[in-house]
């Protein structure tokens, strides 16, 4: 069964830095999607960015890095240049397509606080 | 516009009410999700609409019945629910079934935040 693990409950960044936010997953599918979102307080997730278990380059948008690992199975994700209005909860999640349905297996999720 | 909508916002009901959230998507999108979002949980997946049909129930609760008149309109009947169905109820959807990153992004709603009392 897939899995998604998020060890960092809660993660502290100053305002201009650079953070990662780790994520590391577990699946037997050859053929797989990794995607990163973010939850604000107002409840919405707003989908940052993806990456496709045979894209051999790290995925980008903006601001937002993807930190592919397949041998380790890992995909984190670095924001840089943190902005204050990036404080959110931040959920790595991986598609799986199982019973002519497409799935999302979510992670618990990382606190991000931007420090001004 | 936004591309998926919610509403209500937000509800507060009684364990012997009867009501309704309701989930519209102005993608085009031909799949359609309900999630579940408790506290210190994570989210999970309660029903998907693949073309109208209902592909996908994930053992939840008869207390939960989902309708899909349409590929744009989702709506989530509840009716005697428990406190512990207190959680934020997300809505979701995708274009499923092509190939591409873009097209198989599940892009949520605001969420529907339900208290049962």
């Amino acid at each position: 069964a897939q899995k998604i693990t998020q060890t960092q409950p809660g993660m502290f960044v100053q305002e201009k830095e650079a953070v990662t936010l780790d994520c590391t997953y577990d699946t037997s599918d050859q053929s797989y999607g990794l995607f990163w979102y973010k939850q604000p307080s107002s409840g919405e997730m707003i989908f940052l960015i993806y990456q496709g278990s045979y894209d051999e380059q790290n995925a980008t948008e903006g601001r937002y890095s993807l930190n592919f690992q397949k041998a380790r199975k890992s995909a984190n994700l670095v924001i840089s240049a943190s902005q204050l209005g990036d404080s959110a909860m931040y959920f790595c999640a991986m598609r799986s397509f199982q019973g002519g349905s497409e799935k999302l297996v979510f992670g618990k999720g990382t606190k991000l606080t931007v420090n001004p | 516009e936004t591309g998926v909508t919610q509403t209500p916002r937000h509800l507060v009901m009684g364990m012997t009410n009867k009501k309704s959230l309701k989930c519209e998507q102005h993608l085009g999108h031909n799949a359609m999700y309900w999630y579940k979002q408790s506290a210190k949980k994570p989210l999970e997946l309660m029903f998907v609409y693949n073309f109208k049909e209902q592909t996908e129930n994930n053992s939840v609760p008869s207390r939960f019945s989902p309708e899909c008149p349409n590929s744009s309109h989702l709506f989530l009947h509840l009716h005697t629910l428990q406190p512990e169905d207190s959680a934020l109820y997300l809505c979701a959807s995708s274009q499923a079934g092509l190939a591409g990153a873009n097209q198989e992004t599940q892009y949520f709603g605001p969420g529907t935040r339900l208290l049962v009392l």
